[in-house]
């Protein structure tokens, strides 16, 4: 099946600095990744859609500025967390579909524990 | 609007025992539903899919799902549950709004008894 690999799995900052969290489409092209945060016990919830060559579209009250998606290529999408603070401690988990549609089945990461100290 | 609700957060059910986790859709579109797997610290496995062919969807480990337009639900079931069953199960929905999305239930947590 396809795979997606994200990169780190854990990170730990400090409060004021920047983190950044890859994802790779290992066997596939990905025109289109997702971006999700999931709490604890808790389901996911989706930040942004990350579209390759172009901007990502952000969900109502994701702020665009403070969780910044770059999807440079076909394989690769990133969310770098800027001044990152204790609040922003969560999962991360980012997914991808070989090709895009509705109906197509989405491959997710192992998911990045980001924490902020 | 497109949603997807789990009705219930925590499912318990004795090893060998049937599973049922239900789910319902509310969609304006012959939806695509999904039920994905998570256990503990990992991301998300595709159990199943339906995309408007045959309404009785079989996946992996046993699972099967059947999609009632006239019930608006996509119940997961299995026969016959194992220890390693454990986990969170989410349904999901697929969108098309702009572009595509997908919403996600609320999640059931199924535990199995020994």
């Amino acid at each position: 099946g396809a795979v997606v690999s994200q990169h780190p799995s854990r990170v730990i900052c400090k409060s004021g600095t920047s983190v950044k969290i890859e994802c790779r489409s290992l066997d596939f092209q990905a025109t289109t990744m997702f971006w999700y945060r999931q709490f604890p016990k808790k389901s996911l919830m989706l930040m942004a859609t990350s579209n390759e060559g172009s901007k990502a579209t952000y969900e109502q009250g994701v702020e665009k500025d403070k969780f910044l998606i770059n999807h440079a290529s076909l394989t690769l999408s990133t969310l770098t967390v800027t001044s990152a603070h204790p609040e922003d401690s969560s999962f991360y988990i980012c997914s991808a579909s070989p090709t895009g549609g509705a109906g197509n089945t989405i491959y997710f990461g192992e998911g990045s524990w980001l924490t902020v100290v | 609007a497109q949603s997807v609700t789990q009705l219930d957060s925590h499912v318990s059910v004795s090893e060998g025992t049937p599973v049922l986790l239900r789910c319902n859709y509310s969609s304006s579109y012959s939806p695509s539903l999904f039920w994905y797997v998570q256990h503990p610290n990992k991301g998300l496995q595709l159990l199943l899919k339906y995309t408007s062919a045959a309404t009785l969807v079989k996946g992996i480990n046993g699972f099967e799902a059947e999609f009632k337009k006239s019930e608006t639900s996509f119940h997961l079931t299995k026969p016959s549950a194992h220890m390693s069953d454990a986990a969170e199960y989410f349904c999901v929905v697929s969108v098309v709004s702009g572009t595509y999305k997908y919403i996600f239930g609320t999640g059931t947590r199924l535990k199995v008894l020994a």
